[in-house]
């Protein structure tokens, strides 16, 4: 049960597009289609943005994708706003119904 | 809406036991499986627990297997986990968080989150 690797920060200016990448191993991010994103900003609970990869729920703005290639899975936010400045993890489905997560990645909106 | 209230969380000296709960409501608790997730600033969250919609199946983080127990009370929508043998990293914000998926479908992804019950370990 490995955690999934992720940059400890990432920074784009505003209305720029910054990516945020996910690398795990063939037995977790690889070998599954069950990848989400997590948004959590300072004292607040974490905000599912994205789910299966590519999936955005429902009031989540379509500034923010996902995609996956081999062990590395990546998310996208599109035209940088203010309040996309928060902390981002990832997690994968690791098999045996064991999840695990991504060390997160630092969002700073210069 | 959907909620989730944690409760239960505390000061404990190392070797001691908790046992926290969440309260759900705004959904068919009966129908979705639910998961523990802590936050520590040191290394982010970790997924530490699942329990199935129906309560027969339940898995653990290695860190935490045979110290930790979840279980669950469909008739009351109470989700626990009980914390046994604590060490001080175990420190920790313990969120309960809503399985997206539905009932033997589960899709590992958390769609909804409580505010967290937060733990400290110490002597």
């Amino acid at each position: 049960q490995s955690a999934l690797t992720q940059p400890p920060s990432a920074s784009g200016s505003p209305g720029q597009s910054v990516t945020i990448s996910c690398t795990g191993t063939s037995s977790d991010v690889g070998a599954y289609n069950f990848v989400s994103w997590y948004q959590q900003h300072p004292g607040k609970a974490p905000k599912l943005m994205i789910y299966e990869v590519t999936k955005r729920p429902s009031g989540v703005p379509d500034r923010f994708s996902g995609s996956k290639s081999g062990n590395t899975a990546s998310l996208t936010v599109s035209g940088l706003q203010a309040e996309d400045e928060a902390d981002y993890y990832c997690s994968s489905y690791a098999g045996s119904n064991i999840v695990v997560f991504g060390g997160g990645t630092k969002l700073t909106v210069l | 809406q959907v909620q989730l209230v944690e409760s239960g969380g505390g000061v404990v000296q190392p070797g001691r036991s908790l046992r926290l709960s969440c309260a759900a409501s705004g959904f068919t608790f009966s129908s979705y499986g639910m998961h523990w997730v802590r936050h520590t600033p040191g290394k982010g969250l970790e997924w530490v627990a699942v329990i199935s919609y129906d309560g027969s199946t339940k898995d653990y983080a290695d860190s935490v297997k045979g110290r930790f127990a979840i279980s669950r009370e469909n008739s009351k929508n109470t989700l626990y986990l009980q914390v046994n043998s604590l060490r001080a990293e175990d420190t920790a914000l313990y969120y309960c968080a809503k399985e997206g998926g539905w009932q033997w479908l589960p899709k590992y992804y958390f769609d909804y989150w409580g505010r967290g019950t937060l733990v400290t370990v110490s002597s």
